[in-house]
């Protein structure tokens, strides 16, 4: 099946840093997803990308959908303690069928 | 987006027993997702539930461990039968969101002893 592989699986940044982390996969995808877990709870939609190439901001976030359709990518500038948690990317298809890669685990010191 | 409520949020439960967990959304929806998320791992989906029908599971999980209804548009329950502590994990309760995203419930996470 169409696997995602999200890297790094883990960060420790100082607040105030920008982070970067991305999706690949070997298979294409119609829509790339950016969820973000906080702990105790599910995760929640950050940024829905639709069209290879779109770059779409939400406040400090930044993702793209790579022009090849295999990729994304996401940016937090600037990042503050409410950042913490687990970044999932996921990609979805036609037949309705998503897949989530394994996340990323944000730490953030003050 | 629908609001997914989730019981219980939290359980402890004896290995051999079995926990049924409750789904409810805001909104009429026609398919429910329930996914397990094993400790530091991402989401697996379990089964998609329709009203009306027998839910369809994905590869590696099966009704009698997991099974599920769906009386209506709004409700579902999981079952996680004959718990072992390969058992403890998240599980999730899932909407599409519009035709490319789904939402999630706040998740109910078991622990088997």
């Amino acid at each position: 099946g169409q696997q995602l592989n999200q890297s790094p699986q883990s960060m420790f940044i100082q607040e105030g840093e920008d982070v970067s982390m991305n999706c690949t996969s070997s298979s294409i995808f119609n829509t790339w997803l950016w969820y973000k877990q906080d702990p105790g709870e599910g995760p929640v939609l950050l940024i829905a990308l639709y069209k290879a190439g779109e770059l779409t901001s939400n406040g400090r976030l930044t993702a793209q959908f790579g022009t090849t359709r295999k990729d994304s990518f996401l940016n937090i500038s600037a990042s503050i303690p409410s950042d913490v948690g687990i970044y999932f990317c996921a990609g979805h298809y036609n037949n309705n069928d998503m897949r989530f890669g394994a996340g990323t685990r944000l730490t953030v010191k003050p | 987006s629908a609001v997914i409520s989730q019981k219980p949020s939290r359980d402890i439960c004896q290995r051999g027993t079995s926990l049924t967990i409750q789904c409810q959304v805001d909104s009429q929806v026609t398919m429910m997702f329930w996914y397990r998320q094993q400790p530091g791992q991402s989401l697996t989906l379990i089964a998609t539930a329709n009203q009306g029908s027998e839910a369809t599971y994905e590869s590696g999980f099966v009704i009698d461990k997991f099974p599920i209804s769906r009386p209506n548009l709004t409700f579902s329950t999981l079952t996680v039968s004959n718990m072992s502590p390969e058992d403890s994990s998240i599980y999730l309760c899932s909407v599409d969101r519009d035709r490319t995203s789904r939402s999630f419930g706040s998740g109910t996470r078991l622990t088997v002893v």
